[in-house]
This record gives structure tokens, C-alpha cells and sequence, in this order.
């Protein structure tokens, strides 16, 4: 069962712009996480927020997170080429070991 | 390095054949799973096991099988009752010790039925 759903599915824009993509989910979480996917790599753990947590940073992301919405939201500032990939969220339970939930991703293209 | 490694990066089947998709990790995480990625969508998760011996079906087990004889290594093997099974997979691990836990991935294979 796919736990997230990313918005928009897809997203173009200019080097220098920001870029923001958002994140639904169903069921209650522990913590939800944004991973990174150049095309035919593997993904990239990019940052994790605590359900406890509403907002994060770390360099040029910056997320957020409403649990009273079931949404999350990553923003990515002064975007740059090399920025161009997909992004997926995934939801944790807290439950050692078990496995994370993806969405189905947002593809980002970055211009220059 | 340590890190994920997936075998072989691309693979070719024929239909009915079964054929084993390799994953090691040496970062010692007791936890690892196999997704499933089609183009344009998510992962699904496929099996997943947190300790040695021992594992569970995801979402998608029919036509997959699993073992975990080692702590390094979760082969997956697809088998000939998969009926599309045109795809990319990835293997990740993640420790279970915490409650706020990334998960690292290998590179993926791309398997391919001719």
C-alpha cells in the first residue's frame, strides 16, 4: 500500500527559482522522510522530520511538516541543474525495522 | 566504502526462467528489504527482513522469494510465476536500533524479460 502521494507529479522550472513539493499520507507517523532519485540510480536519503517536528532545514531544503493535515511539504531554494531528479516522501511507523513508505514521487527539471 | 551493493545492474530473462538478483551491504544494519519501481511509479515494497533467518512479505511477494542465511546478504530471486516482472528493483537496509532511522539503497538492476 503506498502510504504517500506527492504534488505535483511533475514540475519545471528555472535555474535559480524554487522549487516546492508537497506530500500526503493516510495513517499516522513517526517520522517522514524525503529521498532523492537521479534517473536509473537508487535514492538518496536527503532529510527526516520527527512527527513531533514542524519544520526542518538543511542547506537549501527546507521542510515542513502538518500532522493535523497528513501533509508535508519540501522546499527547494535557488534550484540548480544539477538539482533535476525525482523526489519521493516516505512515512515511517517508528516500529523497528519495518519498512518505510514511498509515494509515487514528484520529477523535478531544473534549466538553465 | 561502506555501502549497498546490487548484482548485476542489468539482467535479462527469459520467460519461465527464475533468476537471482544479489544484494550486500556492509554497514551492519540488521534490517533490509527489496522494492519494486515501475517507470513513473513509486516503490513497492516486496519482501523485507530485520534479522537473520527471518523475513516478511510486503505488498507484492507473489512470484518473489527470499533468504537471509547472512546478516550481509538478502538475495531476491524472481521466479517464473511472476508475470510481469519488468522492472527495477532496489535493495536498501536500514539499522532497527532508534525510531528515526534513514534508509540506504543500493543501486538498483533493471531486469528485463525478453
Amino acid at each position: 500500500s503506498q502510504q504517500g502521494e506527492e504534488d505535483p507529479q511533475a514540475l519545471s522550472i528555472q535555474e535559480g527559482e524554487n522549487a516546492t513539493m508537497n506530500c500526503s499520507y493516510k495513517t499516522s507517523i513517526n517520522n517522514l522522510q524525503w529521498y532523492r532519485q537521479n534517473s536509473g540510480r537508487g535514492l538518496v536519503h536527503l532529510i527526516l522530520i520527527r512527527s513531533n517536528e514542524r519544520e526542518k532545514h538543511s542547506g537549501r531544503l527546507r521542510v515542513t511538516l502538518d500532522t493535523s493535515k497528513k501533509s508535508s511539504s519540501l522546499l527547494i531554494t535557488a534550484s540548480r541543474a544539477a538539482d533535476t531528479a525525482s523526489y519521493f516522501c516516505a512515512t515511517g511507523s517508528g516500529q523497528a525495522g519495518t519498512a518505510l513508505i514511498f509515494g509515487k514521487g514528484t520529477t523535478l527539471s531544473v534549466s538553465s | 566504502d561502506g555501502g549497498i551493493t546490487q548484482s548485476p545492474k542489468y539482467l535479462f530473462r527469459k520467460e519461465g526462467q527464475n533468476v537471482t538478483l544479489s544484494c550486500e551491504q556492509n554497514l551492519n544494519h540488521d534490517a533490509m528489504y527489496w522494492y519494486r519501481q515501475d517507470p513513473g511509479q513509486g516503490l513497492r515494497l516486496i519482501y523485507y527482513s530485520q534479522i537473520v533467518n527471518d523475513f516478511q512479505k510486503g505488498d507484492i511477494a507473489e512470484g518473489y522469494s527470499v533468504s537471509r542465511e547472512k546478516k550481509e546478504s538478502f538475495p531476491l530471486t524472481v521466479t517464473s510465476a511472476q508475470k510481469n516482472p519488468t522492472a527495477f528493483y532496489l535493495c536498501a537496509s536500514r539499522r532497527t536500533s532508534g525510531n528515526y532511522n534513514e534508509q540506504f539503497f543500493g543501486p538498483g538492476t533493471r531486469l528485463t524479460v525478453l
